[in-house]
């Protein structure tokens, strides 16, 4: 079974403190995605790679940063945790084809107090 | 840049009847993708449905089907005979061509099946 895993299901971190999420995927896709899903809101994208070591911006970029250092590994850095980045974390992946379907983890709600 | 609309927050449904699920998006785009999404309560994201903009046949799955209006770019997501499993949050998403392949959702449409 395919599988895209976030290291946690929840989280609950303070202000100012750095925050790692963790998404490690076993279906050697090209490309990983982080997506931030709010009430409402829908979901939007904060960073996308397309292979290791690159990075693209994507619709809400700031407050975060990411790394993907290793093909299956794709982790979102959050340097100095807000309030307003309370939210449910979703990292997902794909081959780079555009009909390809994306692989979503089961998602890390993050509250910060 | 593209967006993604979908204009009913909820909806609900009888158990065995049929509901549709609105999704319009705007681009300039000719050639794309289009897909349906569900998150069930378990949050995982799967994919429901597809459609290829160049192909005029509207896709299905088993009880899951579209009905693609490319002029009036529309892109609207019918459940036949609903089952209680169906309940979740539908996303429409839209995939365009050129150089980044990101996903663009929309807000989403929570669907209630009633017993």
């Amino acid at each position: 079974d395919v599988k895209v895993t976030q290291s946690s299901r929840y989280l609950v971190k303070r202000t100012g403190e750095k925050v790692f999420l963790e998404c490690v995927q076993d279906m050697d896709h090209e490309n990983m995605f982080w997506y931030r899903q709010d009430p409402g809101l829908g979901l939007r994208l904060i960073y996308f790679s397309y292979d290791v070591k690159m990075k693209e911006k994507g619709d809400i970029p700031e407050g975060y940063s990411v790394s993907r250092e290793k093909k299956e590994r794709f982790s979102l850095i959050l340097e100095s945790a807000s309030t307003n980045q309370t939210s449910m974390y979703l990292c997902a992946s794909s081959l780079p084809a555009r009909g390809e379907k994306l692989f979503f983890g089961s998602g890390t709600q993050l509250s910060v107090l | 840049a593209q967006t993604v609309t979908q204009s009913q927050p909820e909806m609900s449904v009888q158990e065995a009847e049929t509901v549709t699920l609105s999704c319009t998006y705007d681009t300039s785009e000719s050639d794309y993708y289009l897909f349906w999404y569900k998150q069930p309560p378990s949050r995982q994201m799967i994919l429901v449905i597809r459609q290829e903009a160049y192909k005029q046949q509207n896709a299905t799955e088993n009880r899951f089907s579209v009905n693609f209006q490319k002029a009036a770019k529309s892109f609207s997501l019918k459940i036949s005979d609903s089952q209680l499993g169906d309940a979740a949050m539908y996303f429409c998403a839209y995939r365009g061509q050129g150089g980044s392949e990101k996903l663009v959702f929309g807000k989403g449409t929570k669907l209630t099946v009633n017993p």
